[in-house]
């Protein structure tokens, strides 16, 4: 099955620096890639999305790549915010939006 | 809209007894799923319907763990008998027609 490997674990940087964070997928039929964020104690949420048929996406200051051919995919995060601060979990699924599964999560700190 | 709803919130059951979790997805979502986040780690997915069918089950584990969606609208995850290894955060999820998950609060279950 599918496997999404997710790097790296925790990330520092200073508020305004960029944040970038790095998955892997297993499954070369994976075609569907979102990223959510989770804070302490609440629920993911999706914060931007990736479809097979395109390389990039960008909305504000966060931007995801994706390269099919070696089958990985990354979040940018530019001007960092104290509120940008949470768990970041990358995840992969198959065509029809089956079987989603979700990286090991990046805990970003963003100190002011 | 109403988002998804989960209960109970909280859950503290000893070792060998049982639990149901609730979720009621948001209206119109026909894939519904459940995911284990244990403390520190990514969602991992249990089940997923399509309507009341079953789309993917790889990873529950069946001699334990239960779950039903009969009328193909909200679901009952069960959990007999528990261990002490499934302590973790149990997250209920529905996606509308772009895949995009929209979860719920969880139902956070301690096993003692």
């Amino acid at each position: 099955g599918e496997n999404v490997e997710q790097h790296p674990s925790t990330l520092s940087v200073q508020e305004g620096d960029s944040a970038v964070i790095k998955c892997t997928y297993s499954d070369s039929a994976s075609n569907y890639f979102p990223w959510y964020k989770q804070e302490l104690g609440k629920r993911p949420q999706l914060i931007i999305d990736i479809r097979s048929n395109v390389g990039e996406k960008k909305d504000q200051r966060i931007a995801v790549t994706l390269n099919k051919t070696a089958k990985h995919f990354s979040l940018h995060i530019t001007e960092t915010q104290p509120e940008d601060s949470a768990v970041y979990f990358c995840a992969a699924s198959l065509p029809g939006f089956q079987k989603l599964v979700f990286g090991t999560g990046t805990r970003l700190l963003v100190s002011p | 809209e109403a988002g998804v709803a989960q209960s109970p919130r909280y859950k503290i059951i000893e070792k060998r007894q049982s639990v149901a979790f609730w979720c009621n997805p948001i209206s119109g979502h026909a894939t519904l799923y459940w995911y284990q986040q244990i403390l520190g780690q990514g969602p991992k997915l249990l089940i997923q319907f399509q309507n009341n069918g079953v789309v993917d089950d790889s990873q529950l584990p069946k001699d334990r763990f239960s779950a039903e969606r009969l009328k193909g609208v909200d679901s009952t995850l069960k959990i007999q008998p528990a261990k002490l290894e499934d302590s973790a955060v149990y997250l209920c999820a529905s996606s509308n027609m772009d895949g995009e998950l929209f979860f719920g609060e969880g139902s956070r279950l301690t096993v003692l």
